[in-house]
């Protein structure tokens, strides 16, 4: 079964440090997300891809959150330097919009999550 | 305000019974609307897409309301494994844009107990 790849799947840092999430998409979708989820807020969007063109960050925190897609089959998400409200479930989601359809996206395939702890 | 607002629950319900959930929009120029379900420290995943004409699939029945910009959820027959958090989607253009962004509610916890 085809399915979104993420690493790491946990990880444990200090404020300061920097953190580096990658994601591997389903081969041939064409759009790329990056979610964060807490208790309190739920689902946020932080970052989304179409093929690899970066369209909306503005979910993101610009000072310390950076995303890429360096190639079509990786995405990362960076934080630097990371800070204890930082501390999510990272999701990666891909999927696939037909070219030309300017609108919603369909299906979302997440991946497992990174699941983020700055002490 | 958010997009997308659910009662967070939770929803206790027995083996058998029928527990409905609904989720409220706030942009009426929403266009594709979704069920996604996520099992505990688990992904989300889609459950069903939601059309105006509303849709079955085997227990689980979506409906919209377009004037009163609500969408809701009925399962009918809840099985033990249908315990699980329940996400609202709702995509939509923002204003100046050619793209759609998907808003997830926070979700609405339902436990279905023996």
């Amino acid at each position: 079964d085809a399915r979104v790849t993420q690493t790491p799947r946990h990880k444990v840092t200090e404020m300061g440090q920097e953190v580096t999430m990658r994601c591997q998409p389903i081969l041939g979708h064409n759009t790329v997300f990056w979610y964060r989820q807490t208790m309190m807020q739920g689902l946020e969007l932080l970052a989304y891809f179409r093929n690899r063109a970066p369209l909306d960050d503005s979910g993101m925190p610009k000072d310390r959150f950076s995303a890429e897609m360096p190639d079509a089959t990786l995405a990362t998400l960076k934080i630097q330097p990371s800070e204890p409200r930082d501390s999510a479930v990272y999701f990666c989601a891909s999927g696939l919009v037909p070219e030309g359809q300017a609108g919603a996206t369909g299906e979302l395939f997440f991946g497992e999550g990174s699941r983020l702890t700055v002490l | 305000r958010k997009e997308v607002e659910q009662d967070p629950g939770p929803f206790n319900v027995p083996e058998g019974a029928t527990v409905a959930f609904n989720c409220t929009y706030s942009n009426s120029a929403s266009q594709s609307f979704f069920w996604y379900r996520q099992d505990c420290r688990k992904e989300p995943k889609l459950l069903m897409s939601v059309y105006s004409s509303g849709n079955e699939d085997g227990r689980f029945t979506a409906q919209l309301n377009r004037a009163s910009q609500y969408i809701s959820l009925l399962i009918r027959d809840s099985k033990l494994s249908d315990s699980a958090t329940y996400l609202c989607v709702v995509s939509f253009q923002d204003r100046g844009s050619t793209l759609g962004r998907l808003y997830f509610g926070r979700g609405t916890q339902l436990t279905v107990w023996p």
